[in-house]
């Protein structure tokens, strides 16, 4: 089955820093990799995900890279702010399946601490 | 996106006893899954909810002890059949619209078993 390693397993940076955390898989047959925030005492909220026919993604200040041929797939946040301290996890499936998404293999999250 | 609820939002439970857990979503929706999450620790997917037909469970998590159900494109739950305290997590619940693969959580059972 999939295996989703995450790196690193906590990340300090200065208050308008720019985070990045990493991601690899082992199935090459994954072709839907989506990234999770998770607050304390809540569920898990989707920030960006990206497909495997895509290479880069953007959205405000956060952005995705996804590398086919490494297997690798990278979350980048810049300009960070407070409130994106969190626990982060990425996560890969193989998609669609034509009869709705398929269920995710996570990685192990990284913990964003944000210093003021 | 979907919006999940659950019911309970956590519990204690006595050693040997069952808990089933409810998930709720506002819209229908194709795909329902469960998840396990640890104290500290990720994300274990533990069936996908299929409408109509049985679950299908992941290795290492078999129907006599999480059963679940899902009556409809709305409605899904699962039962924590004779806890023990390696029982003792937070139970997730997601879903997925199948337009994409978006999956949306739920914010979590989180159960203890004494």
């Amino acid at each position: 089955g999939e295996n989703v390693e995450q790196h690193p397993s906590t990340l300090s940076v200065q208050e308008g820093d720019s985070a990045v955390i990493k991601c690899t898989y082992s199935d090459s047959a994954s072709n839907y990799f989506p990234w999770y925030k998770q607050e304390l005492g809540k569920g898990p909220q989707l920030i960006i995900d990206i497909r495997s026919n895509v290479g880069e993604k953007k959205d405000q200040r956060i952005a995705v890279t996804l590398n086919k041929t490494a297997k690798h797939f990278s979350l980048h946040i810049t300009e960070t702010q407070p409130e994106d301290s969190a626990v982060y996890f990425c996560a890969a499936s193989m998609g669609y399946s034509g009869g709705g998404a398929d269920g995710l293999t996570f990685g192990k999250g990284t913990h964003l601490i944000i210093q003021p | 996106s979907a919006v999940i609820s659950q019911k309970p939002s956590r519990d204690i439970c006595q050693r040997g006893t069952s808990l089933t857990i409810q998930c709720q979503v506002d819209s229908q929706v194709t795909m329902m899954f469960w998840y396990r999450q640890q104290p500290g620790q990720s994300l274990t997917l533990i069936a996908t909810a299929n409408q109509g037909s049985e679950a299908t469970y992941e290795s290492g998590f078999v129907i006599d002890k999480f059963p679940i159900s899902r009556p409809n494109l709305t409605f899904s739950t699962l039962t924590v059949s004779n806890m023990s305290p390696e029982d003792s997590s937070i139970y997730l619940c997601s879903a997925g619209s199948g337009l994409g693969n978006e999956q949306f959580f739920g914010p979590g059972t989180r159960l203890t078993v004494l």
